[in-house]
C-alpha cells in the first residue's frame, strides 16, 4: 500500500462542534484530495491541493475548509459540524494530474450527532 | 455532478463466469481509470486507459475504451469471490480541470 495515512479513523462528534481530519503521506507526492463517500453518491470531491499552501474547492467544499502546510499533511476541518456533514471521508494522493493514478487512504468514518 | 456513470449499480454472478461493468461519461476526457473497492476500505487502482487506446489488459481485466460514444466497460473474466467489491470508473476531464471524478460504482458480487 501506499505510504497514506488518515487519523483519526473514527470519530463521533456534536452537532456544532469543530472536528479536523488528517491525512498524512510518506510518498512525496504533489497532489492530495479530500473526497467523502455516501451511498447513493458515489465519491465527491470536497478540496484538493496541488502543492504546499496551494488548494481549491472541489464539488462539495462549503462547509468544509483545508490546510497544506507540509507536502506530507493535508488536513480537512469542518469549522461547524452537521449532521449532513456524517459520512466516510477518504483522502487521496497522486503524483501528477490526471495522467497518474490516485492512492487512497482507508477512510475516517465521521458521525455527527 | 458526475461525470463519469456506471451500469449496473449492481451484478450478481456466480464464480468462474465473467463480469461487465460500464461507464458512460459526458465530456472528452484524457484517459479514463478504474478503481476497485472492498468493503470498507479505499478505493484501489485497477487500470488506466488512455483516450487514444480502443482496449487494454491487465491480467483478467480487459478494458475498452470508445470515446465516440463517450463509454467503456471492465470485463471480469473468471471471476472468483476474492472479486466482490465495488467498481468505480474515474474520468479526468480533458481542457481544464484535471482531476477526476467518480461515478457512483458497480456493486459486484460473486458467489462462491
Amino acid at each position: 500500500d501506499a505510504g497514506i495515512t488518515q487519523s483519526p479513523r473514527h470519530k463521533v462528534t456534536e452537532t456544532g462542534t469543530p472536528v479536523t481530519l488528517r491525512c498524512h503521506q510518506t510518498e512525496n507526492h504533489r497532489y492530495m484530495y479530500w473526497y467523502r463517500q455516501d451511498p447513493g453518491h458515489g465519491l465527491r470531491l470536497i478540496h484538493y491541493s496541488y502543492g504546499v499552501k496551494d488548494t481549491d474547492k472541489g464539488e462539495v467544499s462549503d462547509g468544509y475548509s483545508v490546510s497544506r502546510s507540509k507536502t506530507e499533511d493535508f488536513l480537512l476541518t469542518l469549522e461547524s459540524a452537521t449532521s449532513s456533514q456524517t459520512s466516510v471521508y477518504f483522502c487521496a494522493i497522486s503524483s501528477s494530474g490526471s495522467y497518474n493514478e490516485q492512492f487512497f487512504g482507508p477512510g475516517t468514518r465521521l458521525t455527527v450527532l | 455532478s458526475q461525470q463519469g456513470e456506471e451500469d449496473p449499480q449492481a451484478l450478481s454472478i456466480q464464480e468462474g463466469e465473467n463480469a461487465t461493468m460500464n461507464c458512460s461519461y459526458k465530456t472528452s476526457i484524457n484517459n479514463l481509470q478504474w478503481y476497485r473497492q472492498n468493503s470498507g476500505r479505499g478505493l484501489v487502482h485497477l487500470i488506466l486507459i488512455r483516450s487514444n487506446e480502443r482496449e487494454k489488459h491487465s491480467g483478467r481485466l480487459r478494458v475498452t475504451l470508445d470515446t465516440s460514444k463517450k463509454s467503456s466497460s471492465l470485463l471480469i473474466t473468471a471471476s472468483r469471490a476474492a472479486d466482490t467489491a465495488s467498481y468505480f470508473c474515474a474520468t479526468p476531464p480533458s481542457g481544464g480541470s484535471y482531476i477526476p471524478t467518480f461515478g457512483r460504482g458497480t456493486s459486484l458480487i460473486v458467489h462462491p
